[in-house]
């Protein structure tokens, strides 16, 4: 089965810095999507950003970017100007239409932004 | 167009108790996923279904769970006998086939 690790339990970042989170993962497919989920105190699972395997350029939105390397099998998030409100469990799964379309999500990394 | 809908949001029951968590799909979806968060871990998948059929069960425990999805109304994830261990918050997701899948806002469950 497919792996996503997230080596990074607790991360902390000044309100308006810089932060990225990382997220490794491990597969034999060469068709996957990776995403970024963000889920606060309410549990609801909000989709923040996604990248296709096969596009080289890195995904963003907004304050929201990815560094997606594929032969390292690695796709951190990098929040730019952080906000109170990204204070959050943020969750990096894969998921492949070759293996059911399920997700595999890590354990995720805690945010927590100091004002 | 209303979202994936899960009730209900808090479930208690008692040890030896059946819990049934419902999930309405997004209007047009006919493919739901149930996944477990237990405290402190990630989503990890149960079953995916299709209207009438289960396709993939391989993440769910071999006794006390089941899940359907009728031709008409929501899906079911059914849990006979509860225990402690089955405390934990179950989301379900919908989807077209190969489409993005929405998250409901999840069911959580408290076995006391």
């Amino acid at each position: 089965a497919q792996t996503v690790t997230q080596s990074q339990p607790e991360m902390s970042v000044q309100e308006a810095e810089t932060v990225t989170l990382s997220c490794t993962y491990d597969t034999s497919e060469s068709d996957y999507y990776l995403f970024w989920y963000k889920q606060p105190p309410s549990r609801q699972m909000i989709l923040v950003i996604r990248q296709e395997a096969y596009k080289q350029q890195n995904a963003t939105e907004n304050r929201f970017s990815v560094n997606f390397q594929k032969a390292a099998k690695s796709f951190s998030l990098k929040i730019s100007d952080s906000q109170l409100g990204d204070a959050a469990m943020y969750f990096c799964a894969y998921r492949s239409p070759n293996t059911g379309n399920q997700f595999y999500f890590g354990t995720g990394t805690s945010l927590t932004v100091i004002p | 167009n209303a979202g994936v809908m899960q009730n209900p949001r808090h479930l208690v029951r008692r040890r030896g108790q059946e819990a049934r968590l419902r999930c309405s799909p997004m209007k047009g979806h006919s493919h739901v996923y149930w996944y477990r968060q237990l405290p402190e871990e990630g989503l990890k998948f149960m079953v995916y279904l299709q209207k009438e059929n289960i396709i993939d069960e391989s993440g769910m425990p071999k006794e006390r769970f089941s899940a359907e999805f009728p031709k008409e109304g929501p899906s079911i994830l059914r849990i006979q006998q509860v225990v402690r261990g089955d405390s934990a918050a179950y989301f379900c997701a919908s989807s077209e086939l190969r489409h993005e899948q929405y998250f409901g806002p999840g069911t959580r469950l408290t076995v006391t």
